[in-house]
């Protein structure tokens, strides 16, 4: 079946450097993608809609200059956290609506973040 | 606003009991559809079901079942015989937008099978 793909699945990295987290759907395309982000033990939080071709859509409380969101091609959308803080740690998670019939929706398998 | 409520925390239970997990949602749409995913130890989101909010017929997929009763907003899931490869933590969700895409999770029920 359809498979949406992460990568790195888990990052270190030091405050104040910026990390790209990729999304790939492997076997179909997707216009639009969407990061949604996770607190340990906690639920998952739509961050933002990516849209292949033009400016991703944030949703309200999530800073655009702080999670740059790039949709370069149908099968690629990129979230990159800049100047990343401890409090940007996180899991991120992206999904992708797949292009059969049923439209099933697909998540990646997950970055972990962790910031020093 | 969407909202779901996933009310309980954390359940224990030992091999080859049956578990229900509760699921109770809010959703200004008249046409919405319900899911559950279920998150293994490793993070990723594995994909259970989709129910639309005009099928109110139970499913069965093997030893899990749903119950999807519209006149109380609820989407229970239940688990029969639970085996240890059942613990995880699963996530009720509702659509956000019409292309049921942009997705609400619940907070989650971390279920744990003990042997």
């Amino acid at each position: 079946g359809a498979v949406v793909s992460q990568h790195p699945s888990w990052v270190i990295c030091k405050s104040g450097t910026s990390v790209k987290i990729e999304c790939r759907s492997l076997d179909f395309q997707a216009t639009t993608m969407f990061w949604y982000r996770q607190f340990p033990k906690q639920s998952l939080m739509l961050m933002a809609t990516s849209n292949e071709g033009s400016k991703a859509t944030y949703e309200q409380g999530v800073e655009k200059d702080k999670f740059l969101i790039n949709h370069a091609s149908l099968t690629l959308s990129t979230l990159t956290v800049t100047s990343a803080h401890p409090e940007d740690s996180s899991f991120y998670i992206c999904s992708a609506k797949g292009t059969s019939r049923t439209g099933e929706l697909f998540f990646g398998e997950g970055s972990r973040l962790t910031v020093l | 606003a969407q909202k779901v409520t996933q009310a309980q925390t954390e359940i224990s239970v030992v091999e080859k009991e049956d578990v229900t997990l509760d699921c109770v949602y809010e959703t200004r749409d008249t046409t919405y559809y319900l899911f559950w995913y279920k998150q293994p130890p490793s993070g990723e989101l594995v994909f259970l079901i989709r129910r639309n909010s005009f099928d109110e017929q139970n499913e069965i997929s093997g030893r899990y079942s749903w119950n999807f009763q519209k006149s109380t907003s609820s989407f229970n899931f239940t688990i029969t015989a639970s085996q240890v490869v059942d613990s995880a933590v699963y996530f009720c969700a509702v659509n956000l937008n019409t292309g049921f895409q942009k997705l609400v999770f619940g907070t989650g029920t971390r279920l744990l099978v003990s042997p």
